[in-house]
């Protein structure tokens, strides 16, 4: 079936490493693709977005990436800090199924000084 | 600005019990989603609701329930709770529909037993 799915589950980095979490996708249909952070005890956060119509967005240290080719979408976290320590999953809007985020699994970011 | 209020925090119930969960949006914002996370499936969509109806469904049987008012508060049922419907509950909040940034709660955490 269609899904977003994650390459690794955990990622270890030293601070202030660059970070770069990989999501693959198999819906070619969606029209965004979406980064959550969680920490523990606290809810998804919305960190950035990208239209399935770009190849690149910048935010404020991180960076999204969509390859369309080969269905992958990463996230680039620049001078990682201890407080990047989070769960990140990639979500994507189905264009074809009204409003919902289809969530990947999950990769654990753990930042070590 | 209060964040997304989910009460209550933490319920434990019993097979074949029912369960009511509520949610608060952010003010102002009237589509309201909920997800059902949990380690093995992870973050998965329950339903949406905008303007009181509900615009979108995901893959769950009718036990999962819910509805919105016209405060755009909202309200998630679970009927004949079985052993598998523990999980976090996670109400998120969008000032409009399709819109990729959603506002997550803390969850309610729901143990059957």
């Amino acid at each position: 079936g269609e899904s977003v799915g994650l390459h690794l589950p955990t990622l270890s980095v030293q601070e202030g490493d660059n970070s770069i979490i990989n999501c693959a996708y198999s819906n070619s249909a969606s029209d965004y693709f979406i980064w959550y952070k969680q920490e523990s005890g606290k809810g998804p956060q919305f960190i950035i977005d990208i239209r399935s119509n770009m190849d690149k967005r910048q935010g404020q240290r991180v960076t999204v990436l969509l390859n369309k080719t080969v269905k992958h979408l990463s996230l680039q976290i620049a001078a990682t800090q201890p407080g990047d320590s989070a769960v990140y999953f990639c979500a994507e809007t189905p264009s074809n199924s009204g409003y919902a985020l289809n969530f990947g699994k999950g990769t654990s970011l753990l930042v070590t000084p | 600005k209060a964040g997304v209020t989910q009460t209550p925090r933490y319920l434990i119930k019993t097979r074949g019990q029912q369960v009511t969960l509520s949610c608060s949006p952010i003010s102002g914002h009237r589509s309201v989603s909920w997800y059902q996370q949990t380690p093995g499936q992870g973050l998965q969509f329950l339903f949406e609701y905008f303007s009181e109806t509900q615009r979108n469904k995901g893959n769950f049987p009718g036990r999962f329930s819910g509805r919105q008012f016209s405060n755009s508060r909202s309200e998630m049922n679970v009927s004949t709770l079985e052993l598998g419907d523990s999980a976090l509950y996670l109400c998120a909040s969008s000032l409009r529909q399709m819109n990729t940034e959603a506002f997550f709660g803390q969850g309610t955490r729901l143990t059957v037993v």
